[in-house]
């Protein structure tokens, strides 16, 4: 099956600092890749749509300043959480499309999340 | 607009008893439906999902799911609850097979021996 991961799985910063979080798709092309943030016990929410060559659609109420996102091949995605304050806490979770044609083509797979502690 | 509601957030079975996690959707196109395992620390795993086709839908580690258009439900089944059972289950409703989905807020399975 597909894979994908997601680097590092769990960083820890200080206020005011920025992380990079990367999601790669290891054995297929993603033109689509989704990130999600999940609180503690809480469900995923998507926050923004990022696409190979393209800007990213970010999902209303979240800032597209802060939470910057670059998919600049068709294997890679980054999130770079910038000015990381407490608030911004969270489990961080990637997605990407892959569709392998014919019937229900398309399949979206999650990467293992990262987990960013900001002190 | 879609959304999801599953109902109880713990459901708590015995090893060999039967599993049933309940999901209510609503979506004003027809939906795509989808059941999500998670274990602690780690991302999602597609159990099953429901795109056309046969209502019944038939997933990993013997779990299975019956789309019911009128009442909107696609309830998650399996016939005996095993340990390895024990996880965080997400249900979710798209209005494709694959990208956006709105997610249920979750329940929590445990499995007691």
């Amino acid at each position: 099956g597909a894979v994908v991961s997601q680097h590092p799985s769990r960083v820890i910063c200080k206020s005011g600092t920025s992380v990079k979080i990367e999601c790669r798709s290891l054995d297929f092309q993603a033109t689509t890749m989704f990130w999600y943030r999940q609180f503690p016990k809480q469900s995923l929410m998507l926050m923004a749509t990022s696409n190979e060559g393209s800007k990213a659609t970010y999902e209303q109420g979240v800032e597209k300043d802060k939470f910057l996102i670059n998919h600049a091949s068709l294997t890679l995605s980054t999130l770079t959480v910038t000015s990381a304050h407490p608030e911004d806490s969270s489990f961080y979770i990637c997605s990407a499309i892959v569709n392998r044609g014919g019937l229900g083509g398309e399949t979206q797979y999650f990467g293992p999340g990262t987990r960013l502690l900001v002190l | 607009a879609q959304s999801v509601t599953q109902l109880g957030s713990h459901v708590s079975v015995s090893e060999g008893a039967l599993v049933l996690l309940r999901c209510n959707y609503s979506s004003s196109v027809p939906p795509y439906l989808f059941w999500y395992v998670q274990y602690p620390n780690q991302g999602l795993q597609l159990l099953l999902k429901y795109t056309t086709g046969a209502t019944l839908v038939k997933g990993i580690n013997g779990f299975e799911a019956e789309f019911k258009k009128s009442e909107t439900s696609f309830h998650l089944t399996k016939p005996s609850a095993h340990m390895s059972d024990a996880a965080e289950y997400f249900c979710a409703v798209g209005d494709t097979n694959a990208g956006k989905s709105t997610f249920g807020d979750g329940t929590t399975l445990t499995v007691k021996p």
